[in-house]
């Protein structure tokens, strides 16, 4: 079975503050993803990046960077936590879609800045 | 860009009872995938099933089906024989076949099992 580990489950932090949301899958799969996930919103992208070193802003990119440095891990980076960015926040990944067409995610990281 | 629409935020089905999902999208594209996830309490998004849009039959697994309407960009789930833990969030999703294709989903639909 594919695994998608979200190491961090439940996090507080500081207005301000630096946050690091990781993220480690273990099928070698090229596709890697950031998604918020917000009530009647449903699941928003942040980025994505479809190989190493390789990222690409999705549809609510601001106020977020991300870092994948080694093809298994992928990270969410929020350089100065905001109220607003208290959500859910999920990690999935995939092979290329000529390849695998299924994502498969993470557990959910809930984040909750005060 | 995919617009993927789910216009009723709640169901709720009686057990046993049969339950249907509405689903649409927008896409210039010919060829791409779509997909049904479950999201229970616990959060952990569950993929319930995919269709390939160059395939025309309806995919099917067990309990699940859908209903695969191409031209006029609908994809229903259909529950039948519904149970108590089929009670969770259900999100319709597009994909692309491009190899930088990102998942974009509805905003779901809460579903609601009485026993």
């Amino acid at each position: 079975d594919v695994k998608v580990t979200q190491s961090s489950r439940y996090l507080v932090k500081r207005t301000g503050e630096k946050v690091f949301l990781e993220c480690v899958q273990d099928m070698d799969h090229e596709n890697m993803f950031w998604y918020r996930q917000d009530p009647g919103l449903g699941l928003r992208l942040i980025y994505f990046s479809y190989d190493v070193k390789m990222k690409e802003k999705g549809d609510i990119p601001e106020g977020y960077s991300v870092s994948r440095e080694k093809k298994e891990r992928f990270s969410l980076i929020l350089e100065s936590a905001s109220t607003n960015q208290t959500s859910m926040y999920l990690c999935a990944s995939s092979l290329y879609p000529t390849s695998g067409n299924t994502i498969y995610f993470g557990e959910g990281s809930w984040l909750t800045v005060v | 860009a995919q617009t993927v629409t789910q216009s009723q935020p709640e169901m709720s089905v009686q057990e046993a009872e049969t339950v249907t999902l509405s689903c649409t999208y927008d896409t210039s594209e010919s060829d791409y995938y779509l997909f049904w996830y479950k999201q229970p309490p616990s959060r952990q998004m569950i993929l319930v099933i995919r269709q390939e849009a160059y395939k025309q039959q309806n995919a099917t697994e067990n309990r699940f089906s859908v209903n695969f309407q191409k031209a006029a960009k609908s994809f229903s789930l259909k529950i039948s024989d519904s149970q108590l833990g089929d009670a969770a969030m259900y999100f319709c999703a597009y994909r692309s076949t491009g190899a930088n294709s990102k998942l974009t989903f509805g905003k779901g639909i809460t579903l609601s099992v009485r026993p």
